[in-house]
């Protein structure tokens, strides 16, 4: 069955610095792949998601990229701040696709510091 | 997303006891999920349902029971026969059960055991 991986588990980044997260999935019928960031004690929210016939996606200051045939799709954040300290989670749609099920990464903590 | 509400907020569970955790949405969407989250493990699908009376187990359905009779309401049964059951649960919805429709989580319930 599917399976994602995350990595970093945490990452710490000098406030203005960018971040970069990881992920690797394993069932090449996937094609969609959300991202979601979770505040501590809080609700994740979708913060950017992006379809296999894209490569590339920004809002901002954050972006994803998708490498359909090393499956892998990675986070990008530049110029951080310290309110983009939390959980973020990766997540890649389990085929078949019309179930709508996402199988999630572990999660990384992201660490800004002033 | 204020569209889905999930209560109690914070919920105890005594030996041999069964736990309800309610999760409405008013956002019209056809398809609800539950996931477990526990410290370090990411997000894992308890049970999804796609449309009202119909419903389909996760990865880790043992234990755990559910009901679709309204749109709105897809609530959890915590069983006694889930012998783990401290855990951050959240629910989530989607507009349909179709491929690449994000989904929008609830606050989540924290249940620990007396």
């Amino acid at each position: 069955g599917e399976n994602v991986e995350q990595h970093p588990s945490t990452l710490s980044v000098q406030e203005g610095d960018s971040a970069v997260i990881k992920c690797t999935y394993s069932d090449s019928a996937s094609n969609y792949f959300p991202w979601y960031k979770q505040e501590l004690g809080k609700r994740p929210q979708l913060i950017i998601d992006i379809r296999s016939n894209v490569g590339e996606k920004k809002d901002q200051r954050i972006a994803v990229t998708l490498n359909k045939t090393a499956k892998h799709f990675s986070l990008h954040i530049t110029e951080t701040q310290p309110e983009d300290s939390a959980v973020y989670f990766c997540a890649a749609s389990k085929p078949p696709s019309n179930t709508g099920k996402l199988i999630f990464g572990q999660g990384t903590t992201l660490q800004v510091k002033p | 997303d204020g569209g889905i509400t999930q209560s109690p907020k914070y919920l105890f569970r005594k030996e041999g006891q069964n736990v309800t955790l309610s999760c409405e949405q008013n956002l019209n969407h056809d398809a609800m999920y539950w996931y477990r989250q526990d410290p370090g493990q990411g997000l894992r699908l308890i049970y999804y349902s796609q449309i009202v009376n119909d419903f389909q187990k996760g990865d880790i359905a043992e234990g755990y029971s559910v009901s679709r009779e309204k749109k709105e309401s897809f609530p959890l049964t915590v069983t006694s026969a889930q012998k783990n059951p401290t855990a951050f649960y959240l629910c989530a919805s989607s507009r349909g059960g179709g491929p690449n429709q994000p989904q929008h989580f609830g606050d989540g319930t924290r249940l620990s055991i007396l």
